[in-house]
């Protein structure tokens, strides 16, 4: 099973500022990773696939990269309504399909 | 506008079962794999299980491999899970989820808003 690490657990930044987040996979999942934004109370929503592509109505501050086993999730200039918990997931190797533990994006 | 609507959650005793269903609407149900994930309380994701287009290839994730069974209906545009010997540990909201293709390899691009099971006597 393919592990996948987020980093940090909790990440406090001010509107308007940029916040990067963090993911790590135990072994390579190639570019097969995706991000996924949760609102409390809500579904998951699809933000990048393919590590760095966005998914349809992704406004352009949310950008993804990496590789291998290390991937990125930056946004760059932090709205409101962008503080949330983050996933990434793998989908190169299943089952199973593996998510990370989330990074909880807070308002500072 | 692609739907996804789970049902079939509620609470019940440890030992017993209960059948989960995802009725999807506004895509062409048998053109893609689904999934299901679920959350227990205050706790991150874990993927469930996943079905092809056409029932072909099945995975699940070991923590319910020999209790819970997924199958799907594309006449009735349905996903379903089948879930015996449940624990108090599978208390979660159970989403059912799209992907983008129709077999494994691929990201899920659609979520229903979930159906919450809870395993308690």
């Amino acid at each position: 099973e393919i592990v996948m690490t987020q980093s940090p657990a909790n990440l406090s930044v001010s509107p308007g500022e940029r916040a990067t987040l963090s993911c790590r996979a135990s072994q390579s999942v190639s570019s097969n990773l995706a991000w996924y934004q949760q609102n409390p109370g809500q579904a998951p929503r699809l933000l990048i696939y393919g590590s760095s592509s966005r998914a349809t109505g992704i406004p352009a501050r949310f950008s993804g990269s990496g590789s291998g086993t290390e991937f990125t999730l930056t946004i760059s200039s932090l709205q409101s309504e962008d503080f949330a918990v983050y996933y990434c997931q793998q989908y190169n190797n299943w089952p199973p399909y593996t998510f990370g533990q989330g990074t909880k994006l807070e308002i500072k | 506008e692609v739907q996804l609507v789970e049902s079939g959650g509620g609470l019940v005793q440890p030992g017993r079962s209960l059948r989960l269903s995802c009725a999807a609407s506004g895509f062409t149900f048998d053109d893609y794999a689904m999934h299901w994930v679920r959350q227990a309380p205050g706790k991150g994701l874990e993927w469930v299980s996943g079905i092809s287009w056409n029932g072909g290839t099945i995975g699940y994730a070991d923590s319910v491999k020999g209790r819970f069974t997924i199958s799907r209906d594309n006449a009735k545009n349905s996903l379903y899970l089948q879930m015996n010997s449940l624990r108090p540990e599978d208390t979660a909201l159970y989403f059912c989820a799209k992907a983008v293709g129709a077999t494994t390899g691929y990201y899920f691009d659609y979520w229903g808003q979930g159906t919450l099971v809870t395993v308690s006597s």
